[in-house]
């Protein structure tokens, strides 16, 4: 079956720009999680959606980062006048249940966003 | 708060030999342990976890780990190593607070498996 898609795969934007970065998920999966993994890093969570409910967002570096998953299925990760120090992979990942404690997420191949 | 550390930036590894990645962590209360395989421009893929149970979890590709709570680690073994098993490899720990969803993972070990 179809895993977790994310497109772009690559982005480059100039300083300044807004980029909207998109996440489909495993059809079915409650939970979906966003991540950036800088580059030598390991990925670093941003948020997490339950269905369309926004339950974390802890994460986000800034005001600049806004998600939004409004129907419960497919997620955006946009960022608003982009900075240099956006430049990451961006991970998204879902997991079937509402309690997601104990079962393992699966990850999309990820954005790479590049700044310049 | 919760932390996860691979001590080993790089492990190099001949082709047949067993191999062993290192992961220690910290955590209030019992821990959620996960490991995950990064192949270039590839998203991570799972390989096993340790939830409760047997200490020893065998996961995907032959690949298992062995939960040491006095020693809070949870290192990744295998028996035999491929040049295929040659990626990033990344621990992970979430804690079994209510709410807390989110994965922490370490900063990643490179294994290189040389022929």
């Amino acid at each position: 079956g179809a895993g977790v898609s994310q497109s772009p795969r690559y982005k480059v934007a100039k300083r300044g720009q807004d980029v909207a970065l998109r996440c489909d998920p495993i059809s079915g999966h409650v939970s979906l999680f966003w991540y950036q993994q800088a580059l030598g890093q390991g990925p670093e969570f941003l948020t997490y959606f339950q269905n369309e409910a926004q339950l974390d967002k802890s994460g986000l570096p800034s005001d600049r980062f806004f998600a939004e998953r409004p129907e419960g299925s497919v997620s955006t990760l946009k960022i608003q006048r982009t900075q240099q120090e956006d430049s990451a992979v961006y991970l998204c990942a879902s997991s079937f249940p509402a309690s997601t404690s104990t079962y393992e997420q699966y990850f999309g191949p990820g954005t790479r966003l590049t700044v310049t | 708060a919760q932390s996860v550390a691979q001590p080993e930036d790089q492990v190099n590894v001949a082709e047949g030999n067993p191999l062993t990645v290192k992961c220690t962590y910290s955590v209030s209360g019992n821990p959620y342990l996960f490991w995950y395989v990064q192949y270039p421009n590839r998203g991570l893929q799972f390989l096993l976890k340790y939830i409760t149970g047997d200490n020893l979890v065998k996961g995907s590709y032959g690949f298992e780990a062995e939960f040491n709570k006095s020693q809070t680690s949870f290192h990744l073994k295998k028996p035999s190593a491929l040049v295929s098993d040659s990626a990033l490899y990344f621990c992970a720990v979430r804690g079994m607070n209510t709410g807390f969803q989110k994965l922490v993972f370490g900063t990643g070990t490179r294994l290189l498996v040389s022929p």
